[in-house]
């Protein structure tokens, strides 16, 4: 099966860096999404790995590592539109086709 | 290029109702999901198409969930009769198999469910 962790709130102040951690554990990993959620709407995709490393994007990074089952999603230069929820998710490749499964969610608040 | 088609954006409904909600796909992928999310238990897979077909229902939560797609361009997720505990945002998503980023999931709006 599968299981994905994040934690269930995180504040932080507009300017600042904010960094959301995610560990996994899957049979079949091939590939770590992150989404975003504002209240309300549909998740919109940030970012992708499935490499181990960094990817930047913007005010937006994404960091993997496989051999740990652990990613984050740093946020840079805050700004009050971000606040959301961010949520992790895996794409397991069992049985040869793709799913994602994604975590509860890290609710983001950032204030003035 | 349209997104993920869903409707209705809202339902409310009476308990022992049938409730069937639709969903377009974006032309040209070939996997189509529906979740479900509450505050509860976050965005649950209930179950994914691949060309249509489907693949994996094991997130359907009883025999009173079913879903069908009939063409590339249509799918349906039925909750028959329904229940106060079914009360949530249903999600139907699409994506492709091939290229970059593959498994990004575009969703649609979402259909939010209200069983009393």
């Amino acid at each position: 099966g599968q299981n994905i962790d994040q934690p269930t709130e995180m504040t932080a102040t507009e300017g600042a860096i904010v960094q959301i951690n995610c560990t996994y554990q899957t049979s079949g990993f091939n590939g770590l999404f992150w989404y975003q959620q504002h209240a309300g709407e549909a998740p919109t995709f940030l970012s992708y790995n499935v490499l181990d490393g960094l990817e930047e994007k913007g005010r937006f990074s994404s960091f993997l590592s496989r051999s740990k089952g652990y990613s984050y999603l740093l946020l840079k230069e805050l700004q009050m539109k971000d606040s959301a929820s961010y949520l992790c998710a895996v794409r397991d490749r069992a049985g040869g086709y793709n799913k994602l499964i994604f975590g509860a969610g890290t609710r983001l608040a950032v204030h003035p | 290029d349209a997104g993920v088609i869903q409707s209705p954006r809202h339902e409310v409904t009476e308990m022992g109702q049938e409730v069937t909600l639709r969903c377009k796909p974006i032309s040209g992928h070939d996997y189509l999901f529906w979740y479900r999310q509450t505050m509860m238990r976050g965005l649950e897979l209930l179950i994914y198409f691949n060309n249509n077909v489907p693949i994996d229902d094991s997130g359907m939560p009883e025999d009173r969930f079913s879903a069908k797609m009939p063409n590339a361009s249509f799918s349906t997720l039925k909750i028959q009769p329904s229940e106060p505990r079914d009360s949530a945002v249903y999600f139907c998503a699409s994506s492709r198999s091939s290229g970059g980023a593959v498994g990004e999931l575009f969703f649609g709006e979402g259909s939010r469910l209200t069983v009393l």
